[in-house]
């Protein structure tokens, strides 16, 4: 039972343009969301994330945009660069807890110079 | 200075094994996790430890026990190791359960 899909496994843009990863939920408890970006051979690192009382937060180059009434989600990178390029994950958590990620599978994110 | 470190990196091991996978945190963070990616990529979490205590344990067999000494040491214990154990385990920890994760570098297990 995914709880939390991204349905794009794989994404390619060219340097300097935008990168748009989108993220879906099934349950409406989830409140607040997550992205974790991950390297080869490395452990997932924080990158933004949303409460559901948002529909929007920023910071720097990566912008993430919640619809609760689409239950979607999506990381916004502009402008992209080659060192963005990680396989992105989605998280999701209930009452601001994370003792339990609801993790998406991701998406391998590549961009070309 | 590694701030979530795991060991060992990779592990190899038969059927039937008993396996250990350590872990310890040097950010003075209360919460400790468990979580295994599996074959198809999902980032599943295991258990949460919160100052020693378990808070979170997601069904996993009993062939899985976590162990927390103190709270900068989550270890992984594993019996009877079986195919489908074989993932990539990650260790994590964070301030408090508000708190985003840090997570360490991973061990791929692979049991044949």
């Amino acid at each position: 039972d995914q709880q939390v899909k991204q349905n794009s496994p794989s994404l390619s843009v060219q340097e300097g343009r935008i990168s748009i990863l989108n993220c879906d939920y099934t349950n409406s408890m989830f409140d607040y969301f997550l992205w974790y970006k991950k390297y080869p051979a490395e452990g997932p690192t924080f990158l933004i994330s949303i409460s559901s009382i948002k529909d929007k937060n920023e910071d720097g180059r990566f912008t993430v945009f919640l619809n609760k009434s689409a239950k979607h989600l999506s990381l916004h990178i502009v402008p992209s660069q080659p060192g963005d390029s990680a396989v992105y994950f989605c998280a999701a958590s209930i009452g601001g807890s994370n003792y339990k990620l609801t993790f998406g599978k991701g998406t391998l994110l590549t961009v070309n110079p | 200075d590694t701030a979530v470190s795991q060991t060992p990196k990779y592990l190899v091991t038969q059927m039937g094994n008993d396996k250990s996978i350590k872990c310890e945190q040097n950010l003075g963070h209360d919460t400790m996790y468990w979580y295994k990616q599996d074959s198809k990529k999902f980032l599943k979490i295991m258990f949460s430890y919160n100052n020693k205590e378990l808070i979170i344990n997601e069904t996993v067999p009993n062939r899985f026990s976590p162990k927390s000494p103190d709270k900068a040491h989550l270890n992984l214990h594993i019996n009877s190791l079986e195919l489908g154990d074989s993932a990539v385990y990650f260790c994590a920890s964070s301030q408090d359960r508000r708190a985003t994760h840090t997570f360490g570098s991973g061990t791929r297990l692979t049991v044949v």
